[in-house]
């Protein structure tokens, strides 16, 4: 089971959207919508963003939301703040009950 | 608030087996699922495997062959156990709840980390 494929880096400057893309395959998330989101900023454990392709935790930020389409996934955050500014991973459940974790993507805000 | 405590040695020697454990607070570990993570330094993440509350498990296959995650209930304690370790296990490892709301095995709470090292 490969890691899911995310851009090495993405930037935005305060107050833009920003949309991180994860893409695996039709054995993880084009078979599930089964996508989670994490956010780890340096010396840090990860943070649930988002799960299950498109929902919040209690007490995350409205300006975080997830989408699908085939076999890719993407987190976008509105109204990009410099507390944003960590590396992102996606997550997926797979056809063999097992769990894949993204490349990660490390956002700059500018 | 459940809180999640990993524990264990921070060095261990190349070929022998890697001992880790998590301590659970603040809420029972009756019908989560636990999940082990690890994360080489400067790279991403590695899902290693989760057992549920029954003591039933499923491992990253790269890793089955090695690999044995247990649960005690009884104690609060998952544990992870990783044989045969080569300078390519140091990382750190992060022991993780999977949300009970979370088909799709999300991580909701998360322990600090804890740093193991692969050295003679």
């Amino acid at each position: 089971q490969s890691a899911l494929t995310q851009p090495a880096s993405v930037s935005g400057s305060p107050g833009q959207s920003i949309t991180i893309s994860c893409t695996g395959t039709s054995s993880d998330i084009g078979n599930f919508n089964y996508v989670s989101w994490y956010q780890q900023h340096p010396g840090k454990a990860p943070k649930l963003m988002i799960y299950d392709v498109n929902n919040r935790p209690s007490g995350v930020s409205y300006r975080f939301s997830g989408s699908k389409s085939d076999n890719t996934a993407s987190l976008t955050i509105s109204g990009l703040q410099a507390e944003d500014e960590a590396d992102y991973f996606c997550g997926s459940y797979t056809s063999w009950s097992i769990f894949v974790f993204g490349t990660g993507t490390k956002l700059t805000v500018l | 608030q459940v809180q999640l405590q990993e524990s264990g040695p921070g060095l261990v020697k190349p070929s022998e087996t890697l001992s880790l454990t998590c301590s659970v607070t603040g809420d029972s570990m009756r019908i989560y699922f636990w999940s082990w993570i690890r994360q080489p330094p400067g790279k991403g993440l590695e899902w290693i495997g989760f057992v549920n509350d029954s003591g039933s498990t499923n491992y990253n296959p790269s890793l089955k062959s090695r690999v044995t995650i247990s649960v005690d209930t009884s104690r609060s304690q998952c544990s992870l156990r990783l044989s045969s370790v080569s300078a390519a296990d140091t990382a750190v490892y992060y022991c993780a709840r999977v949300a009970r709301y979370s088909y799709g095995l999300g991580m909701d709470v998360w322990g600090h980390g804890t740093t193991v090292t692969v050295s003679s």
